[in-house]
């Protein structure tokens, strides 16, 4: 399995619901991403897992909550979430030791829309 | 400040060659990769320079120079799914953090 499966595809959610994204890989990658992407920008990072503990938060709102459960899913807890968060989530894995030549497997990605 | 550049957009017609520029200024650096995106999809790796000079694969070459900060896609007998954002990506330690360009949308026309 040389995949990274993300639900769901798309998500329509009002600024008061709660909702989750999720993040699945069974390469035995032991970093995970989560990055946001909105139109005609480059990939921006927000969150990184390694080892299942957080590693890096770059600054993001905390109305964005990651989870990391076990070592095959990432999580990205949304509540409260602004019309300008409306961007496309992509989660990532990698190896965590160098050497890696390949970087990221990304998945196909969240299309998030907040109303 | 960490900066990397690439064209924003390039135009090519089909069956011709396409380079894409692409020059960095990072903290520290353990990588250049080049990914293509596809509108509304992830990125796939295309390929991948730590060292410096040509990595041929395929139709895709790519090219670094470190002391210059610069690398460049070249994209050979172009074809229509060709068209797609190419983003330079460079990274900045042992393995976790990627910085990406702003992507070169690359236009192919019969």
């Amino acid at each position: 399995d040389t995949e990274v499966t993300q639900t769901p595809k798309h998500l329509v959610m009002g600024m008061t619901n709660k909702k989750s994204l999720k993040c699945e890989q069974h390469m035995g990658h032991r970093a995970m991403y989560w990055y946001k992407q909105k139109a005609k920008k480059p990939p921006e990072l927000m969150f990184v897992y390694s080892y299942e503990k957080l590693s890096i938060n770059e600054s993001v709102p905390s109305r964005f909550s990651p989870e990391c459960p076990n070592s095959s899913l990432l999580n990205l807890h949304l509540h409260a979430l602004q019309p300008e968060d409306s961007a496309l989530y992509l989660c990532a894995s990698s190896q965590v030791q160098a050497p890696t030549n390949y970087g990221y497997t990304f998945g196909s990605g969240t299309r998030l829309t907040v109303v | 400040g960490q900066n990397i550049d690439q064209p924003t957009e390039m135009t090519a017609t089909e069956g011709a060659i396409v380079q894409i520029n692409c020059t960095y200024q990072t903290s520290g650096f353990n990588g250049l990769f080049w990914y293509q995106q596809h509108a509304g999809e992830a990125p796939t790796f295309l390929s991948y320079n730590v060292l410096d000079g040509l990595e041929e694969k395929g139709r895709f070459s790519s090219f670094l120079s470190r002391s210059k900060g610069y690398s460049y896609l070249l994209l050979k007998e172009l074809q229509m799914k060709d068209s797609a954002s190419y983003l330079c990506a460079v990274r900045s330690d042992s393995w976790g953090k990627f910085q990406f360009g702003a992507g070169t949308q690359v236009v192919v026309t019969p």
